[in-house]
Formats: structure tokens, C-alpha cells, sequence
């Protein structure tokens, strides 16, 4: 079946460095592919989704390709700040119209 | 303010107790959906629903139930039949169709077993 597998955490940086963290997906066709971002004690929020293969999805200073022949969509920023800490999923939509998580990478940015 | 509100923020259930986690959003969406969510771990579906007083059971639904009797309310309860119901548990939220594929969450409730 459809899965994601995302690099495992935690990751911890110096506020100002490069960030990645690495995600592959294994699914049926091409399927539409998210990172969402959780701050502590709340809810998963949308960061940003690429649609079609060579999509780049943006925001807030993060980005990720959507790249079919490497089935990843890893997710970059160029300097982290401390606010940045929180924990990243990526994620697909299946076939079966449902979002099928990975489990997560917990970034934390040292000041 | 738009949104999806989820209560209680901690809910604390005794041995073969049953208990309801409320869901709600005014955000006019059809689709609902209720996730768990385990430590290191990431989202596991439990139920969904796609309209009013329909709903299907997802990747770990034993020991749970849900209704959708109104398209802005989806409750989630834990029955006893659930053995390890300690988690954090979060709803969300997404029109049907062309961009269902953004899903809104609430701010999660977590369950706590004395």
C-alpha cells in the first residue's frame, strides 16, 4: 500500500543553518504530497504541497520538489530561526483519497 | 474566526469507562475526519466521514465509534473495548473535491487513562 517514510529525529541545528529533512513515498501513480507542521500542543498545520511531478511548494521560507524519479519531496530552508521548532510530517494523498502520514521528524533550533 | 474547536484539551477515563470527544467546525466543510496520534509516532486514521450521516471506519477503528448527525459536528467515542486509549487525539476538517486534499485541524484532545 501507499507509505511515506520521512528521516527520523530529532534534528537540532544552530538558528541560521540549513535545513533538510529527507521524505520518500511509495504509491500508486503520481499522487498529490504535503509537509504539514505541528507546534507544541496543537494541531497539524498545512506548510506547503506539490500537485504534479517538478511542483515546488513554498512557504514561509521553506521549500520542497516534488520529484518522480526519486519518489521524494524532501523539505529545505536556508536558515532556521528558533521559531521553526516544531515537528514536521510529510504526507500523500492515496488513491483512496486519504492522507497517509509519515511519522514525523521533531526540529528543534538552538538559539 | 473560521475554524475547528475540539474539548475537552484533557480528558481523564477510568476502567470500562466510555467517553466522547467533541469535534466541531464552522468552517462549512463536508468531510471530516478523526485521527490518533502516539508518542514518535505519526497519524493513524480512525474514522471518517464525507457527509452528513455517513461515515466509514479507517486504519484502526476497533474499539471506537463516531456519529454525524450534522455537518458541522463528528464526535468521537472511546469505548472500553479500547485496551490502550492513552494518546492525543486530533480532528480535522476538508471540503470535498478539487483541494480535499488540505485538511484543517483542530488543537487536539488528550486522553489520559487513571
Amino acid at each position: 500500500g501507499d507509505s511515506v517514510t520521512q528521516m527520523e529525529g530529532p534534528v537540532t541545528l544552530s538558528e541560521e543553518a540549513f535545513l533538510t529533512i529527507n521524505c520518500t513515498y511509495t504509491a500508486t501513480g503520481y499522487p498529490s504530497l504535503f509537509w504539514y507542521v505541528q507546534y507544541p500542543g496543537e494541531g497539524l498545520q498545512l506548510l506547503l504541497k506539490a500537485t504534479k511531478a517538478d511542483d515546488k511548494g513554498s512557504n514561509k521560507g521553506f521549500e520542497a520538489t516534488y520529484r518522480k524519479e526519486t519518489t521524494s519531496f524532501h523539505l529545505e530552508k536556508g536558515s532556521v530561526q528558533v521559531s521553526d521548532s516544531a515537528v514536521y510530517f510529510c504526507a500523500l494523498m492515496s488513491s483512496a483519497s486519504k492522507i497517509i502520514f509519515g511519522s514525523g521528524t521533531r526540529l528543534s533550533i538552538r538559539p | 474566526d473560521g475554524g475547528i474547536t475540539q474539548s475537552p484539551k484533557y480528558l481523564f477515563r477510568k476502567e470500562g469507562q466510555n467517553v466522547t470527544l467533541s469535534c466541531e467546525q464552522n468552517l462549512n466543510h463536508d468531510a471530516m475526519y478523526w485521527y490518533r496520534q502516539d508518542p514518535g509516532q505519526g497519524l493513524r486514521l480512525i474514522y471518517y466521514s464525507q457527509i452528513v450521516n455517513d461515515f466509514q471506519k479507517g486504519d484502526i477503528a476497533e474499539g471506537y465509534s463516531v456519529s454525524r448527525e450534522k455537518k458541522e459536528s463528528f464526535p468521537l467515542t472511546v469505548t472500553s473495548a479500547q485496551k490502550n486509549p492513552t494518546a492525543f487525539y486530533l480532528c480535522a476538517s476538508s471540503i470535498q473535491g478539487a483541494g480535499q486534499e488540505t485538511q484543517y485541524f483542530g488543537p487536539g484532545t488528550r486522553l489520559l487513562v487513571l
